[in-house]
């Protein structure tokens, strides 16, 4: 099986623009959850879809939202970026009762 | 959510076999533990999880007593690749509602 896939795996934007990531889960996985690493925080939880239907938000500002398709694929935007939204950008996918499994990120550099 | 606790950083040589102790006093009676290894700007890799005793699997150990407040990853012969952070999360198997709760994690140096 394919594993967690996500594009594009590096972005430059300016502070005040917007970003769309994109995630592809395993296939058979109808869970993708989001998360953001930084140096100062850590991994911290953004979202988790299932399912079409965010399930679970994590403290993050409304700037940042998401949503998935019917077919799994997941998507997540930021808009306003600012310099502190840098980072690199983790998509998971998973089956209920079993783990996660990451992508290998999306890093973002907002200038 | 049980928070967990684990060493900030670890040092060793290749060859040894190396053991990352974590504890999470506070877990609940459905929670499993799991951990990840994430090499930098990467996304974390799966490598093991257990609910109690020994779990084992081709690439680590996974040692949990019975009162299961701590547990134990051990990797044999480490290699210099095995270099990367090591992160210890206990939770239902999907993680509660959807979400992992990460800590900092123990960053584990091998050196030649």
């Amino acid at each position: 099986k394919a594993g967690v896939t996500q594009t594009p795996r590096y972005l430059i934007k300016t502070r005040g623009q917007q970003v769309t990531l994109s995630c592809s889960p395993i296939s058979g996985h109808r869970s993708v959850s989001w998360y953001q690493q930084t140096p100062g925080q850590g991994l911290q939880f953004l979202f988790e879809y299932f399912s079409e239907t965010q399930r679970n938000k994590g403290n993050f500002p409304g700037r940042f939202s998401g949503r998935q398709f019917s077919n799994s694929r997941s998507e997540m935007n930021v808009s306003t970026l600012e310099l502190g939204d840098s980072a690199l950008y983790l998509c998971a996918s998973g089956q209920q009762g079993e783990t996660q499994y990451f992508g290998p990120g999306t890093r973002l550099l907002v200038l | 959510l049980a928070k967990t606790t684990q060493p900030i950083s670890m040092d060793s040589y290749e060859g040894q076999e190396v053991n990352i102790t974590c504890s999470h006093n506070n877990i609940a009676t459905n929670d499993y533990i799991t951990w990840y290894q994430q090499f930098p700007s990467q996304g974390p890799r799966f490598i093991i999880q257990g609910y109690k005793t020994k779990v084992t699997n081709e690439v680590a150990s996974l040692f949990i007593p019975a009162d299961r407040k701590s547990s134990t990853l051990s990797l044999p012969r480490v290699s210099l690749s095995d270099t990367a952070v090591y992160y210890c999360l206990v939770g239902d198997t999907w993680g509660s509602q959807g979400n992992l709760i990460f800590g900092k994690g123990t960053k584990l140096s091998v050196k030649p």
